[in-house]
């Protein structure tokens, strides 16, 4: 158990619809990663929350949007979905977000879009 | 940033040890390499890093060359647990980039 909590678990959902997928990093941990991983792409690289501020981007689509809130919880919103969106979303979370910096991954959510 | 390379798959016996190489020849003097696991679809799990020097673990033992140019992860005794896919990876700064990795399969 790596600390980092994400819900929901499993989401099921239809093109053009919008879901929030969301991520409790580990206590004490100040940045905030997600990640995308579907079948013919691998692990993504999104973006990077720290404390509340946008620290990275990668590549992220205009459709999907993310924050972190005081709490430091993030959520990543999903709209307009498509078919090619069905993935598992992951979050991790480092103690300061700077650089080489260990990651902690959470379990994930799967996303399916019909 | 530096590319890793790893082999597609490996096999490993039970109770014996797994070695997973990696290259990374194009590795800059100031970058880690990391090692991450991911059984099945859950999250990857972190295993060790280092810089230059061997790290061990309760997890693992890394070997990384005098040039830096390569390394490899040792599972002492592998267990069938540990059949997962094994990433190595060499982050330019804040962002994680994982290829597609070693899956290793520890067999009975």
């Amino acid at each position: 158990d790596s600390g980092v909590t994400q819900t929901p678990k499993h989401l099921i959902t239809a093109t053009g619809q919008r879901v929030t997928l969301r991520c409790s990093p580990r206590s004490g941990d100040l940045s905030v990663y997600w990640y995308q991983q579907s079948l013919d792409q691998g692990l993504q690289f999104l973006i990077q929350y720290y404390n509340g501020e946008e620290r990275a981007k990668g590549n992220i689509l205009e459709r999907f949007s993310a924050q972190q809130f005081p709490d430091l919880h993030s959520e990543l919103n999903l709209s307009s979905l498509e078919l090619g969106d069905s993935a598992l979303y992951f979050c991790a979370s480092s103690v300061t977000g700077g650089l080489w910096e260990t990651q902690y991954f959470g379990p994930g959510t799967r996303l399916l879009v019909l | 940033d530096a590319k890793t390379t790893q082999p597609t798959s490996m096999d490993c016996a039970e109770g014996r040890a797994a070695n997973l190489p990696c290259n990374h020849s194009t590795i800059s003097g100031n970058e880690y390499v990391y090692w991450y696991r991911q059984i099945h679809s859950q999250g990857p799990q972190y295993i060790i890093h280092g810089l230059k020097n061997n790290e061990t673990n309760e997890m693992a033992s890394l070997i990384i060359t005098e040039d830096r140019k390569s390394s490899t992860l040792i599972l002492p005794h592998a267990t069938l647990r540990d059949t997962a896919v094994y990433y190595c990876i060499v982050p330019p700064g804040q962002n994680f980039v994982f290829g597609p990795g070693t899956r290793l399969s520890v067999l009975p």
